[in-house]
């Protein structure tokens, strides 16, 4: 069985403060990917970042970093100087090897609802 | 056109009612998802297609039926839904099915079933 945990329902922060949603995922696979989409009020998932369980390094990208730490199995993302149009959505997914001819199953976590106020 | 497009993004039908959504992807994917979001519950797979190719029905029931005439158009038939079937239903594609590759999704339908 396999799990995502986003312990954090709703977040609201005040403009250009940093920002960490929180990831918590539970497998028995030694092979497994983890993802963060962002979903805005449009309804669209945009992809944000894909990361095999083999790289442990953490990963920035502009204002956003991914703190990925096997040994307490969390995922964590990071928006620095968040702005207002950070508000969104943002869930969490993990996918695990899939049965052999299967397909993957992409398991979300339930979203973390990130408010940025001006 | 470009990446993920459904149609349409707002449906409200009735619970004798037929009617289908629409998936186009435009990535040159092979693999196509449709998955239901209801309000406060995780996203649920539904069915899988891959090379046109049904792999996967997460025991959806029957009032719900995929179509996939090509790598690239994928349909949901609706028929006799409940009202509990209100939610948005996001497709999705991704280069092939099974090897975990990021899945990219489209806007979504917004269903509302009276």
């Amino acid at each position: 069985a396999q799990k995502v945990t986003q312990a954090q329902t709703e977040i609201s922060v005040v403009e250009k403060e940093d920002v960490t949603l929180d990831c918590v995922y539970e497998t028995r696979d030694t092979t497994y990917y983890l993802f963060w989409y962002k979903q805005p009020p449009s309804g669209e998932l945009v992809f944000l970042i894909r990361r095999n369980s083999f790289d442990e390094q953490n990963e920035i990208s502009g204002r956003y970093s991914w703190n990925f730490q096997k040994s307490t199995s969390s995922f964590n993302f990071t928006i620095t100087a968040s702005q207002v149009v950070d508000s969104a959505v943002y869930f969490c997914a993990l996918s695990e090897a899939p049965p052999q001819g299967g397909s993957e199953k992409l398991v979300f976590g339930k979203g973390t609802k990130l408010t940025v106020n001006p | 056109e470009t990446g993920v497009t459904q149609t349409p993004r707002h449906l409200v039908m009735g619970m004798t009612n037929k009617k289908s959504l629409k998936c186009e992807q435009h990535l040159g994917h092979n693999a196509m998802y449709w998955y239901k979001q209801s309000a406060k519950k995780p996203l649920e797979l539904m069915f899988v297609y891959n090379f046109k190719e049904q792999t996967e029905n997460n025991s959806v029931p029957s009032r719900f039926s995929p179509e996939c005439p090509n790598s690239s158009h994928l349909f949901l038939h609706l028929h006799t839904l409940q009202p509990e079937d209100s939610a948005l239903y996001l497709c999705a594609s991704s280069p092939i099915s099974g090897t975990r590759d990021t899945q990219y999704f489209g806007p979504g339908t917004r269903l509302t079933v009276l």
